[in-house]
């Protein structure tokens, strides 16, 4: 079966870094997403990775490893708007998006 | 950027009754769309995939019956949840497919349905 896998919640304090893991197993692979997702809301798109590395886009940066099926999302400079789920999906080998169930990012002062 | 919008953003209704969700995409053609589900605290699943003209593609478990999915034009799909009971209230969210890629989505801001 096809498997995502990220932590339920993490929580850190405003300014810190912190660093939300994902390791997946799916049919194929044809990049990694992560979105933020607030409560009510539809997610959103934070980054894409479908070759091993880190892709950095501000304070947010995204790293790939396709032997490991692992992945992470590191938010630096947290600030309370940054408290939202986070959620890693994978472009499977029939470009369906295949979710995790999220980690909910708890920021505190 | 890409616009998708759903209408209605919010629906009540009895249960018995039955709830049509539009997905627009408003400023680029979409062949295939894509219908999502998401539970509190859970994943998103996805239900079907919607092409225009054709038939969309049902995900195990989702009955077709129920949930009917018609894509009728380049920009609009529509979601309508039949005879809807207490267990199909949820967050309904479509996504649209940018055209020539299969690694862009955009998202509609999502439905609340609640059914009493």
């Amino acid at each position: 079966g096809q498997n995502i896998d990220q932590p339920t919640e993490m929580t850190a304090t405003e300014g810190a870094i912190v660093q939300i893991n994902c390791t997946y197993q799916t049919s194929g692979f044809n990049g990694l997403f992560w979105y933020q997702q607030h409560a009510g809301e539809a997610p959103t798109f934070l980054s894409y990775n479908v070759l091993d590395g880190l892709e950095e886009k501000g304070r947010f940066s995204s790293f790939l490893s396709r032997s490991k099926g692992y992945s992470y999302l590191l938010l630096k400079e947290l600030q309370m708007k940054d408290s939202a789920s986070y959620l890693c999906a994978v472009l499977n080998s029939n470009y369906q998006l295949i979710w995790g169930a999220g980690t909910k990012l708890i920021i505190k002062p | 950027g890409a616009v998708v919008s759903q209408h209605p953003s919010r629906v009540i209704c009895k249960s018995g009754t039955s709830v049509k969700i539009e997905c627009r995409s408003l400023d680029f053609q979409a062949t295939t769309m894509f219908w999502y589900r998401q539970f509190p605290k859970q994943s998103l699943m996805l239900m079907a995939t919607s092409n225009e003209g054709s038939k969309a593609t049902y995900e195990q478990g989702v009955e077709k019956d129920k949930f009917l999915i018609n894509h009728a034009s380049l920009t609009l799909s529509t979601l309508t949840v039949t005879s809807a009971h207490p267990e199909d209230s949820s967050f309904y969210i479509c996504s649209a497919r940018w055209p020539d890629s299969y690694n862009e989505q955009f998202f509609g801001p999502g439905t609340r349905l609640t059914v009493l």
